[in-house]
């Protein structure tokens, strides 16, 4: 059973525009929300963060948005730029459990179009 | 960029010969994770690792196994390949602090023939 969604595989945004990437879970243990970002042939690198104490997180371009009562969150990035396309990664992580296992969603494929 | 390397970074063998993927690090994290990434799966957990011969089952541990001997060092073998094993596989490390990101290596492109 998938406790991470990300249910919309890929999603086309023009430059200069908003992208938005949405992720579900189900496990309502999950406290602590990672974005990471993976181009071709690299690791993913981590991006933005969220703890469940907040329902916002900014970093430059990229917000991240938590809806404890939906188990929903998104990442907006503003302005898109070409150099964002990339598959987009949501994590989430149960803090009390002690592993500090991160559980993944499958990914977006964001493609920013100049 | 944390300092994590993996050897090799490609690797092709046959059905049933023994691999092991080497993970190093330099960055004295307690914690060390393998990763496999696979189209339509994402990223899912192998097996980790807590501290120096301190290890632990992931989602998909079957056919995996995993040594840390060292702090900076985290192999995960391969005892008899399997063309089901034909992945890339990441390895990650964290300081094991809560609500810390994790770090990922460049990975390794396992082909199984």
């Amino acid at each position: 059973d998938q406790q991470v969604k990300q249910n919309s595989p890929s999603l086309s945004v023009q430059e200069g525009r908003i992208s938005i990437l949405n992720c579900d879970y189900t496990n309502s243990m999950f406290d602590y929300f990672l974005w990471y970002k993976k181009y071709p042939a690299e690791g993913p690198t981590f991006l933005i963060s969220i703890s469940s104490i907040k329902d916002k997180n900014e970093d430059g371009r990229f917000t991240v948005f938590l809806n404890k009562s939906a188990k929903h969150l998104s990442l907006h990035i503003v302005p898109s730029q070409p150099g964002d396309s990339a598959v987009y990664f949501c994590a989430a992580s149960d803090s009390g459990a002690g592993s500090y296992q991160l559980t993944f969603g499958k990914g977006t494929k964001l493609s920013v179009i100049p | 960029d944390a300092g994590i390397t993996q050897s090799p970074r490609h690797k092709v063998t046959e059905t049933g010969t023994p691999v092991t993927l080497r993970c190093h690090q330099t960055e004295n994290h307690r914690y060390m994770y393998w990763y496999r990434q696979d189209p339509g799966h994402g990223l899912r957990l192998i097996h980790y690792s807590y501290g120096v011969k301190d290890t632990d089952k992931g989602e998909v541990s079957d056919g995996y196994s995993v040594s840390r001997s060292k702090t900076e060092d985290f192999l995960l073998t391969l005892e008899s390949a399997t063309s089901s094993q034909t992945s890339v596989y990441f390895c990650a490390i964290s300081t094991g602090q809560v609500n810390n990101e994790q770090f990922f290596g460049p990975g390794t492109r396992l082909t199984v023939l």
